[in-house]
């Protein structure tokens, strides 16, 4: 009973497709996020979603499209594939809250893209 | 520009010592501070966390120290065990923010 879990695992493809990475939670949260870890192992929010709704977009190019179709699911659209795309990407779930009441995110066990 | 920095690329203990990883972070904005565990091809897992209104967080063998005057926080691993050999991630939660600020990493080498 996988907590956070991200489809496919390992995704290689040619520059230029486009590719979908999907991910589940059964949690109950109601906050997903998007984390990019590239080849240096910095980890990087991408987007975050609360209750469907959009609350954080860093600075990400606007090839990479996320859409959250309910609160358990949060899938990531990328068009135009480029090599500097080529990272491991995370997903996350939580509850939001602050101070005292903050909880941790949890993670999935990532999703692997290779760009040829 | 990194608001969290875990300055020690790698760390090398021997079973049954203790294992001390630091993080230092920029932000004074931030309110939640949080250690993960991760080994190869897995996501981060979790460990301990700690908010600002606390200076210590024990959970078990581990232990989050943090201290706000001077934007530092540390887990204690003790006794450290070879299955704790993983990398080990400081993140840090702005005030009612949403998303993690992470460290780069300490990769944590337990030997027996």
């Amino acid at each position: 009973d996988t907590a956070v879990s991200q489809t496919p695992k390992y995704l290689v493809t040619q520059m230029g497709n486009d590719k979908s990475i999907k991910c589940e939670q059964n949690l109950g949260h109601d906050t997903m996020y998007w984390y990019k870890q590239d080849s240096k192992k910095f980890l990087k929010i991408m987007f975050s979603y609360n209750n469907k709704e959009l609350i954080i977009n860093e600075t990400v190019p606007n090839r990479f499209s996320p859409k959250s179709p309910d609160k358990a699911h949060l899938n990531l659209h990328i068009n135009s594939l480029e090599l500097g795309d080529s990272a491991v990407y995370f997903c996350a779930s939580s509850h939001t809250g602050t101070g005292d009441s903050n909880q941790p995110q949890h993670f999935g066990d990532g999703t692997r893209l290779s760009i040829l | 520009d990194q608001q969290v920095k875990q300055n020690s690329p790698s760390l090398s203990v021997q079973e049954g010592r203790i294992s001390i990883l630091n993080c230092d972070y920029t932000n004074s904005m931030f309110d939640y501070f949080l250690w993960y565990k991760k080994y190869p091809a897995e996501g981060p897992t979790f460990l301990i966390s700690i908010s600002s209104i606390k200076d210590k967080n024990e959970d078990g063998r581990f232990t989050v120290f943090l201290n706000k005057s001077a934007k530092h926080l540390s887990l204690h691993i003790v006794p450290s065990q070879p299955g704790d050999s993983a990398v080990y991630f400081c993140a840090a939660n702005p005030i009612s923010g949403y998303a993690l600020n992470f460290g780069k990493g300490t990769s944590l080498l337990v030997t027996p």
